[in-house]
Parts: structure tokens; C-alpha cells; sequence
């Protein structure tokens, strides 16, 4: 079974960059069978996608946060990263990293869809 | 990319069934097999229960089950528990490697 474990700075100054890493055990970063995403959780609110990757680097982003997000994945390490940059209060909540499976149906790969292995989850506040 | 639509709060006694509602469009819910419910107790990380509109995960008691009528997906939770007591969101693919969640619904067991 996989798991998951965000890491990262838990606070971050109005502006700069916000860089998380999610460390995979359990089953290898550079399989098939997965996509590599990050959600987050603003406190008392919703769940939302941020981005998938796939091991080979490919990225699907948020069209909302595009702008600001760096996401990358090191299979050397078995780990992938959240880069978000120019933050702002806004942007404060628990941030989890997780995995999306990936199948093979009907003569196709399927798309990212479904998360099932999260993180525990990582709090990030912005402040000064 | 709207956030999918969801009530704020269900409730219902124990023994009961409910039902939470996930509202979309034809980009999303009504447009693709993938919907996907994830529960979520306080201070803890989502958990999985259903996926594929109505496939559940190895683990999950088959009292909870999904559903999809055009663009409105729905689970079903039957002989509620108060340990059913959580937050409920809604997950969708929408097409071109995007996916969306729906605002959560707070589900009570009086």
C-alpha cells in the first residue's frame, strides 16, 4: 500500500514561493500505474486541485493557479514536489500530496481521476 | 472550472439511509465515468470511498454506494453509522487532464 509524507517550511512571507515535497513509500514514483497529485485545503473550506504529474514529467495544472505552480517529480529520490510562487494569505491551508491511479481501459490509458492514497497533509500559513 | 455543487449539510438518524448530491455539467460529471467521493473526518486527510461513479475501493462497507443521472452524481450512504459522521466531497474529471472537487457536505447523524 502506498503512503504518502508532505514536507516543507509551515510558514512563508507574503510574496515568495511556497515549496513542498511529497515523499512516496511503498510502491515507486516511476510507475505506470499512477499520476502524482497535490490538493489543498484552505482552513474551514473546500477541497481544490492544484495539479497531477506522471513520472516522465508531464504536468496538468489548475487553469486557476497555472500561473504560480511548478510542479516536478525526482524518481531518483521517489518524490515530487509543489512550487507555488507569489503567495499570499490566500494561498494559506493544508496542502496534500496524493496519488492518482491510473488504468488501463478499453484499449487507453485513463486520465487522472480519482485520488486514493493521500499525505497526511502539510499546513502552510502566510504571513509576515 | 467551476467547483461542482454540493448541499452544505445533510443529516439523518442511525439506521437511516442519505443521500448527498453533486451537481456538474456535461464538461465534467455528466461527461465522463469519473466521479469519484471522498470522506473526510475532522483534522484527518481525505479517504477514497468511491470512484468511477460507482466503484468502491477494497475496504469500503457497502453501504456506501454512488450513482450518476445526467449531470448530477450522487452517494448514498444506507444504515448510517455515527462513525459516518464527516465531510463529504465530490471529485470529477473534466476533461483535458483536469479535475475538479465539489464545495463538501457536512453529513450529521442525529
Amino acid at each position: 500500500q502506498l503512503q504518502l509524507q508532505e514536507s516543507g517550511p509551515g510558514l512563508v512571507k507574503p510574496s515568495e514561493t511556497l515549496s513542498l515535497t511529497c515523499t512516496v513509500s511503498g510502491g515507486s514514483i516511476s510507475s505506470s500505474s499512477y499520476y502524482w497529485g497535490w490538493i489543498r485545503q484552505p482552513p474551514g473550506k473546500s477541497l481544490e486541485w492544484i495539479g497531477n504529474i506522471f513520472y516522465t514529467g508531464s504536468t496538468y495544472y489548475n487553469p486557476s493557479l497555472k500561473s504560480r505552480v511548478t510542479i516536478a517529480v525526482d524518481t531518483s529520490r521517489n518524490q515530487f514536489s509543489l512550487r507555488l510562487s507569489s503567495v499570499t494569505a490566500a494561498d494559506t491551508a493544508v496542502y496534500y500530496c496524493a496519488s492518482n491511479r491510473r488504468d488501463y481501459i478499453w484499449g487507453s490509458y485513463t486520465p487522472p481521476r480519482t485520488f486514493d492514497y493521500w499525505g497526511q497533509g502539510a499546513l502552510v500559513t502566510v504571513s509576515s | 472550472q467551476s467547483a461542482l455543487t454540493q448541499p452544505r449539510s445533510v443529516s439523518g438518524s442511525p439506521g437511516q439511509s442519505v443521500t448527498v448530491s453533486c451537481t456538474g455539467s456535461g464538461s465534467d460529471v455528466g461527461g465522463y465515468n469519473y466521479v469519484s467521493w471522498h470522506q473526510q473526518h475532522p483534522g484527518k486527510a481525505p479517504k477514497l470511498i468511491i470512484y468511477d461513479v460507482s466503484k468502491r475501493p477494497s475496504g469500503v462497507p457497502d453501504r456506501f454506494s454512488g450513482s450518476r443521472s445526467g449531470n448530477t452524481a450522487s452517494l448514498t450512504i444506507s444504515g448510517l453509522q455515527a462513525e459516518d459522521e464527516a465531510d463529504y466531497y465530490c471529485c470529477s474529471y473534466a476533461g483535458s487532464y483536469t479535475m475538479v472537487f465539489g464545495g463538501g457536505t457536512k453529513l450529521t447523524v442525529l
